[in-house]
């Protein structure tokens, strides 16, 4: 079993709509969560950490958290053509590396 | 700004070279890695280091080694490159105290490197 398991893609989404982006973990001392977007050929770049159970919101984007089921998402609200872009979930479990998914790749449809 | 530099975006080195891969952090960070990503593959972690002068193996260190003789700097060496060794390769750094990130790492731009 992967340690990091993501929804496959490729999510598509209308312009305006929400996207929604699942993760499950398999190590049950994980500590803290991330989200990344990854642009075509760019690095990738953090947009949400959470680390307590419940949901956390920024912007547009809000990760929810559940311990209890080792799951997080990331909804993307009021998706734009520039949330096109593939998004990794990473878990740490007890140290200070993380563990990836293999990325959902997103497409907003204008 | 956070910042977290590698010294080349391409290359195009030859099989048998030996390659010298540069990542430089002026965060002040403990922590740093090397991963390399593939499609279909995701990022998979070659070597990290959480001091100077310490390094450890990652989940493919096959082929590769690093140094760490400073903390703002690490190396990632292909001792002899191979076509297989092609790849995007990503720096990170993170740091172990809680500075508003939650451990979680920066990267840097990347560096794709081709192998013929």
């Amino acid at each position: 079993q992967k340690e990091v398991e993501q929804n496959s893609g490729p999510l598509s989404v209308p312009e305006g709509a929400i996207a929604s982006l699942n993760c499950t973990y398999s190590d049950r001392g994980s500590q803290s969560f991330f989200w990344y977007r990854q642009y075509s050929g760019k690095s990738p770049e953090l947009i949400m950490f959470i680390y307590s159970n419940g949901d956390k919101e920024d912007g547009r984007f809000t990760a929810q958290l559940n311990k209890a089921s080792q799951y997080v998402s990331l909804l993307i609200r009021d998706s734009q053509p520039s949330d096109s872009a593939t998004y990794l979930c990473a878990v740490r479990p007890v140290d200070y590396k993380l563990s990836f998914g293999a990325g959902t790749t997103v497409t907003v449809r204008a | 700004d956070v910042k977290v530099t590698q010294s080349s975006r391409y290359l195009v080195k030859r099989t048998g070279e030996k390659v010298f891969l540069e990542c430089v952090q002026d965060m002040d960070h403990e922590n740093m890695f090397w991963y390399r990503q593939d499609p279909g593959l995701g990022l998979r972690l070659i070597y990290f280091s959480y001091d100077v002068k310490m390094k450890e193996k990652g989940d493919i260190p096959e082929g590769y080694s690093v140094s760490r003789e400073k903390k703002e700097r690490f190396s990632l060496i292909l001792e002899s490159a191979s076509t297989n060794q092609t790849s995007m390769y990503l720096c990170a750094s993170s740091s172990p105290l809680p500075r508003g990130t939650a451990y979680g790492y920066t990267f840097g731009s990347g560096t794709r490197l081709t192998v013929v």
